[in-house]
């Protein structure tokens, strides 16, 4: 069965520090994507990466870095967490070009920012 | 411009009566349409999708898609709704232009009465 793994469900941080948010895939896909979620705004794609060490800015990236060192694992960076990052990350893979770009979602992070 | 159109923000059935779930998009390029269901404080899961084969679609649940191309929708339909059912539903686009482009719908609510 495909996965996406988010190993952190629910963390609550306080303004000013630095978070990790991570999300490892065991379907080699080359792609993977960090979307937030928040009520009424629906998903806003944050970064997305179609290759190790190689990363896009997606709609929304001011506020947050990407790391991808290795193919299965793409983390979420907050430099500096502030109260309107509180909110559901959701972390996905895909195919490459060739697929229909079905995406794989993990079960999400909610973060809340104290 | 492309879009998604969710027409419904909130929909509720009685259980054992018919869903319909209503999307329309716009697209100047083929797209590849998507239905996601989303349960709460979880990610989200694959329903079906159309990708250019048989215009009705049917998925997990008993959920199924006609996608109708004069119309440009791709709405979703149960003949009998299950309380299991009473999730978010994403109506997504895909599309293939060099990159991948993926368009969310804002989503539906649908809440079932026992």
């Amino acid at each position: 069965d495909v996965k996406v793994t988010q190993s952190s469900r629910y963390l609550v941080k306080r303004t000013g520090e630095k978070v990790f948010l991570e999300c490892v895939q065991d379907m080699d896909h080359e792609n993977m994507f960090w979307y937030r979620q928040d009520p009424g705004l629906g998903l806003r794609l944050i970064y997305f990466s179609y290759d190790v060490k190689m990363k896009e800015k997606g709609d929304i990236p001011e506020g947050y870095s990407v790391s991808r060192e290795k193919k299965e694992r793409f983390s979420l960076i907050l430099e500096s967490a502030s109260t309107n990052q509180t909110s559901m990350y959701l972390c996905a893979s895909s195919l490459p070009e060739r697929s229909t770009g079905e995406l794989f979602f993990g079960e999400g992070s909610r973060l809340t920012v104290l | 411009a492309q879009s998604v159109t969710q027409l419904d923000s909130h929909v509720s059935v009685s259980e054992g009566t018919p869903v319909l779930l209503r999307c329309n998009y716009s697209s100047s390029y083929s797209p590849s349409l998507f239905w996601y269901v989303q349960h709460p404080n979880k990610g989200l899961q694959l329903l079906l999708k159309y990708t250019s084969a048989a215009t009705l679609v049917k998925g997990i649940n008993g959920f199924e898609a006609e996608f109708k191309k004069s119309e440009t929708s791709f709405h979703l339909t149960k003949p009998s709704a299950h309380m299991s059912d009473a999730a978010e539903y994403f109506c997504v686009v895909t599309l293939n232009t060099g990159g991948f482009k993926t368009i969310f719908g804002a989503g539906t609510r649908l809440f079932v009465k026992a």
